[in-house]
């Protein structure tokens, strides 16, 4: 049972403008989510995150929206660069379990055109 | 920076061995996980830690085990490497109360 979901496998962007990744999640209990990116031959990077107690979260290019009554959260991306094109993973956690444990999603392949 | 090490890029093993993936993270965190990744399926806990000598089963914990004999360590062991573990692994290590884990570059292993 997929508790968070990427229905996208891939996107494909035009330099310069906005990249939309979307997540969905089932879990009512996840409070905290995370976006992070991932080369090939690399190790996932840390991106930006979300507590569940706002809705926005901006860092820079990248800005992650929540959305808890729809159970959905995006990471939007303007403008957007060649360098981007990699692999976007979602994970959400329940923060006052103490687990710290993430789940992740399956992934999306964004791909920025030159 | 985090530093989180993974001590092979690329493993090659036979089916019935026992398989050894090491991490070392040099910034004193408390936590450390394996994953693996697969294609369409994300990356999927297998085994986390809290401290030293403690461990906790992820989603996925069968046909392996961990050991984490001092802080900066964490050990992935494969009991009887079969061709369904061919994956690539990640290790990742965070500090307490929910900080972004930091992930090593990942271990591609294959069983023949």
């Amino acid at each position: 049972d997929q508790q968070v979901k990427q229905n996208s496998p891939s996107l494909s962007v035009q330099e310069g403008r906005i990249s939309i990744l979307n997540c969905d999640y089932t879990n009512s209990m996840f409070d905290y989510f995370l976006w992070y990116k991932k080369y090939p031959a690399e190790g996932p990077t840390f991106l930006i995150s979300i507590s569940s107690i706002k809705d926005k979260n901006e860092d820079g290019r990248f800005t992650v929206f929540l959305n808890k009554s729809a159970k959905h959260l995006s990471l939007h991306i303007v403008p957007s660069q060649p360098g981007d094109s990699a692999v976007y993973f979602c994970a959400a956690s329940e923060d006052q379990s103490g687990t710290y444990k993430y789940i992740f999603g399956t992934g999306t392949r964004l791909k920025v055109l030159a | 920076d985090v530093k989180v090490t993974q001590s092979s890029r690329y493993l090659v093993k036979r089916t019935g061995e026992k398989v050894f993936l090491e991490c070392v993270q040099d910034m004193d965190h408390e936590n450390m996980f394996w994953y693996r990744q697969d294609p369409g399926l994300g990356l999927r806990l297998i085994y986390f830690s809290y401290d030293v000598k403690m461990k906790e089963k992820g989603d996925i914990p069968e046909g392996y085990s961990v050991s984490r004999e001092k802080k900066e360590r964490f050990s992935l062991i494969l009991e009887s490497a079969s061709t369904n573990q061919t994956s690539m692994y990640l290790c990742a290590s965070s500090l307490p109360n929910n900080q972004p884990q930091h992930f090593g570059d990942g271990t591609r292993l294959s069983i023949l």
